[in-house]
């Protein structure tokens, strides 16, 4: 069916202000990631999710960041109390398995601009 | 200095032209992922390899383990390759999506 959908698809919010984004993995993958790519950087690993457990969070920059996975399927990324330096797009992607051969498979992400 | 490493930043190539974007890393690593991402910003996955050599279409992978170095061809460049393409490296023992990224080679071909 679908590849992956993330959503919104551009975020505009005001520092302080919290955020949540979405993501829905390709059905029957159990795994899960979010990334973020600030302008002019590389991408970064955010969290993995393993069905609606987070085996590895080390990538999240602070506790501002969290993310839950419900259902095996959505999962939402939220952002508390905004600064300028979160306005970057937050990638997710899937895959059917955690380890071996699963290919990656991405959204389109989420532009995230905090004035 | 980063644990995956690009070269060259910056590609310019005419089109048909054989084009070569190398990787090198300094972890131990389970997987090698050959990305690319388009000018809108969407990411395609187009090689995971652990060993040896993976070909698909005009593009071909390789990785020397021994070596820690990785290149990905295209053969018979076509402006539609325009984008950048990007090396991840999942760390050995890591989940496989916990990866460490290169900054990416900017690829323009002309017609």
């Amino acid at each position: 069916g679908a590849g992956v959908s993330q959503s919104p698809s551009n975020k505009v919010t005001e520092k302080g202000k919290d955020v949540e984004l979405r993501c829905d993995p390709i059905s029957g993958h159990t795994a899960l990631y979010w990334y973020r790519q600030r302008l002019g950087q590389g991408l970064e690993f955010l969290i993995y999710f393993q069905g609606n457990s987070a085996p590895d969070k080390s990538g999240l920059p602070s506790d501002r960041f969290s993310a839950e996975r419900t259902g095996e399927s959505v999962s939402t990324l939220t952002i508390q109390r905004t600064q300028q330096e979160d306005s970057a797009v937050y990638l997710c992607a899937s895959s059917l398995s955690g380890t071996g051969n699963s290919p990656l498979h991405f959204g389109n992400g989420t532009r995230l601009t905090v004035t | 200095k980063n644990e995956v490493e690009q070269s060259p930043q910056n590609l310019t190539a005419q089109e048909g032209e054989f084009i070569t974007i190398n990787c090198s890393y300094s972890v131990g690593i389970s997987a090698l992922h050959w990305l690319q991402q388009h000018p809108g910003g969407g990411i395609v996955s187009l090689f995971m390899l652990s060993s040896g050599k993976k070909k698909h279409g005009r593009l071909i992978a390789t990785i020397n383990i021994q070596e820690k170095h990785s290149s990905l061809h295209i053969t018979a460049s076509h402006p539609r390759d325009s984008a950048v393409y990007i090396c991840a490296a999942t760390n050995y023992g890591g989940s496989q999506g916990n990866l460490i990224f290169g900054k990416g080679t900017k690829l323009s071909v002309k017609p």
